[in-house]
């Protein structure tokens, strides 16, 4: 299977809240990202955790580590149109990250 | 701050030709830059890493000679698309890597997009 798996569509009403799931393969991974890219446009840094904390929030994101399991998820409160992208799950190994195939996150009004 | 521009933004070419895409890390200095490709609805593809001062190390089928890297400085690398062909059209996105609070981290240009006629 491919190293970072996630769904490939969302779709959420505006005001709700945003669940983005992603499993990884690679245990060695130290850092776990969450990097949005909007339409012809380049890849944003949202947030990062390292891989011995369970959660962190930032605003209103936040994200959450099974280690265990090797279950990643980025949560979006009360969400805009304005957040309406692609979100990409990734991991590092070595010096490089690799990238699930994103989830394109569709609004709802 | 982390901010990465690329340059140009766009840029459509004849067939054959070579076209130069800048990246640039504005107020941080990165000893590692890295060179994706993404086509219409995909994920990125890593193409290369470029290191500052040496060789660009290339990913498996990746083609070092039709894809030049040079990483002369600790801000600038550029990547070259030599005799680019219909097939090389895709949209190039270059990333700089920070090591800052303990924290390792790549922040990405806006991207190039390529077309070639």
């Amino acid at each position: 299977g491919e190293d970072v798996e996630q769904s490939l569509f969302l779709s959420v009403r505006e005001g709700d809240s945003s669940v983005i799931n992603c499993t990884y393969t690679d245990s060695s991974s130290t850092y776990l990202y969450w990097y949005k890219q909007e339409p012809g446009a380049g890849l944003q840094l949202l947030t990062y955790i390292f891989s011995n904390m369970d959660m962190k929030q930032d605003q209103r994101l936040t994200v959450l580590l099974n280690k265990k399991d090797k279950h990643l998820s980025l949560r979006i409160a009360d969400t805009q149109t304005g957040d309406s992208a692609i979100y990409f799950c990734a991991g590092n190994r070595d010096d490089k990250i690799i990238f699930g195939k994103g989830t394109r996150l569709h609004i709802l009004p | 701050g982390a901010v990465v521009s690329q340059h140009p933004s766009w840029v459509i070419c004849k067939s054959g030709t070579s076209v130069k895409i800048e990246c640039r890390s504005l107020d941080f200095q990165a000893t590692t830059m890295f060179w994706y490709r993404q086509f219409p609805k995909q994920s990125l593809m890593l193409m290369a890493t470029s290191n500052e001062g040496s060789k660009a190390t290339y990913e498996q089928g990746v083609e070092k000679d039709k894809f030049l890297i040079n990483h002369a400085s600790l801000t600038l690398s550029t990547l070259t698309v030599t005799s680019a062909h219909p097939e090389d059209s895709s949209f190039y996105i270059c990333s700089a890597r920070k090591l800052a609070g303990g924290a390792d981290t790549q922040y990405f240009g806006p991207g190039t997009r390529l077309t070639v006629l």
